[in-house]
């Protein structure tokens, strides 16, 4: 079956434009997780969606961050006015629940490269 | 604040020889651990957990408490192994996300 599903899988742009990044998590997957991957360093996690919700969005680097989800689906994160240092791999993933019996699955992610 | 920390970036040893990838991990409260591994070319994806207390593709990883540490073992390592692992730690519940370790790059010589 199909996995987790992000657009674009590369992204080049300008210091100070605004990017808008992509996620499609497995159907009926409720729960779907942002994580940004600095170069040589791990995981880092960004944010949470239960359904369409998210309750806690102090991870979100700045608040040049956002990130929605519609329809208990598709999310998309934005960010604003980017800088050099949001140059990352962003990767999302999902899973049937947040509890831990459930495994997170990753997309392929979005690399972002800020010039 | 948890963290997890992967000593070695780079891990190289012979086809057959044994593989340990080590893990060690700082939380106050009862810890969820996980390794996630990833094939060149292909998705993150979930090797092991520490609750279900399995073996996949021979690799097997013991929580210990008393150490802080959740290490990766496999006795007889196959060129197939090679890939990056990354440790992985869940503290207080799933919309925490999970606190990833910086990765160890296993190279599995012939």
């Amino acid at each position: 079956g199909a996995g987790v599903s992000q657009s674009p899988s590369n992204k080049v742009t300008e210091k100070g434009k605004d990017v808008e990044l992509r996620c499609d998590p497995i159907s009926g997957h409720t729960a779907l997780y942002w994580y940004r991957q600095s170069l040589g360093q791990g995981l880092e996690f960004l944010i949470y969606f239960q359904g369409n919700s998210a309750p806690d969005k102090s991870g979100l680097p700045s608040d040049r961050f956002s990130a929605e989800r519609t329809g208990g689906s598709v999310s998309t994160l934005t960010i604003q006015r980017t800088q050099q240092e949001d140059s990352a791999v962003y990767l999302c993933a999902s899973s049937l629940d947040s509890s831990y019996n459930q495994p997170q699955h990753f997309g392929d992610g979005t690399r972002l490269s800020i010039l | 604040a948890q963290r997890v920390t992967q000593p070695e970036k780079l891990l190289s040893v012979f086809k057959g020889a044994p593989v340990e990838l080590k893990c060690n991990y700082s939380y106050s409260g009862s810890p969820e651990l996980f390794w996630y591994v990833q094939y060149s070319r292909q998705r993150l994806q979930l090797l092991l957990r520490h609750i279900s207390r399995e073996s996949i593709k021979g690799f097997t990883a013991d929580l210990n408490k008393g150490e802080t540490s959740f290490h990766l073992k496999k006795p007889f390592a196959q060129e197939e192994d090679s890939a990056m692992y990354y440790c992985a730690l869940g503290s207080g519940g799933g919309a925490d996300g999970l606190t990833f370790g910086k990765g160890t790059h296993l190279i599995i010589q012939p």
